[in-house]
């Protein structure tokens, strides 16, 4: 079974400064990949980064990176150089890496990001 | 381009009435979902299709039935709406490195 774990509930942040959000797993499988997303006020659900359980390096997309940490089991999301458009919900999710067949996605709860002007 | 399109946007029903959610995806992705969102619950699977031709049950499928249509489209089904149904739907498509999602349904049911 996969569980995935995002302990902040709520996190502010300064406009401009660097925010850390954070994400721990639990799995049995070899292989995975972990995910985050954003989810404004709006309500889509935007896709924002991927990262592999094989990937030699940590995952970057612009200001956003995945600081993973294998050992620890964890897949902390930094966004540096917060804007006030980053004020969202930011869900962590993790999916096994099977050879075939279904792949399930599971998901936090969510951390609730305010960007402070 | 689209990405990941489903229709309708906002939807109230009345208990007991039916519908379908429909939703498709450009992206030639082999696996679809459907979600459901309910505050404070995060999201919550439904049902799956790992691929064209195969549908599996997911956490909550219990009121709902879906449809693998092609490989483009999959369709969830409501037969006999209940208030409890009351959420935000999506439909998502994947590959292995990424996941897309449709922009959501707002479903009520009085």
């Amino acid at each position: 079974a996969q569980k995935i774990t995002q302990t902040q509930p709520g996190m502010f942040v300064q406009e401009k400064e660097a925010v850390t959000l954070d994400c721990t797993y639990d799995t049995s499988d070899p292989s995975y990949g972990l995910f985050w997303y954003k989810q404004p006020s709006s309500g889509e659900m935007i896709f924002l980064i991927y990262q592999g359980s094989y990937d030699q390096q940590n995952a970057t997309e612009g200001r956003y990176s995945l600081n993973f940490q294998k050992a620890r089991k964890s897949a902390n999301l930094v966004i540096s150089a917060s804007q006030l458009g980053d004020s969202a919900m930011y869900f962590c999710a993790m999916r096994p890496l099977n050879s075939g067949g279904y792949q399930k996605v599971t998901f936090g709860t969510g951390t609730k990001l305010q960007v402070i002007p | 381009n689209a990405g990941v399109t489903q229709t309708p946007k906002f939807q109230v029903l009345k208990t007991g009435q039916s519908m379908t959610l429909q939703c498709a995806q450009d992206m030639n992705h082999n696996s679809m979902y459907w979600y459901r969102q309910d505050p404070g619950m995060g999201l919550r699977l439904i049902y799956y299709s790992a691929s064209e031709g195969t549908t599996d049950k997911g956490e909550v499928p219990n009121g709902y039935n879906v449809s693998r249509l092609n490989k483009r489209e999959f369709s969830l089904r409501l037969e006999s709406a209940a208030p409890s149904q009351t959420s935000v739907y999506f439909c998502a498509s994947s590959e292995v490195t990424e996941q897309f999602f449709g922009p959501g349904t707002r479903l009520t049911v009085l």
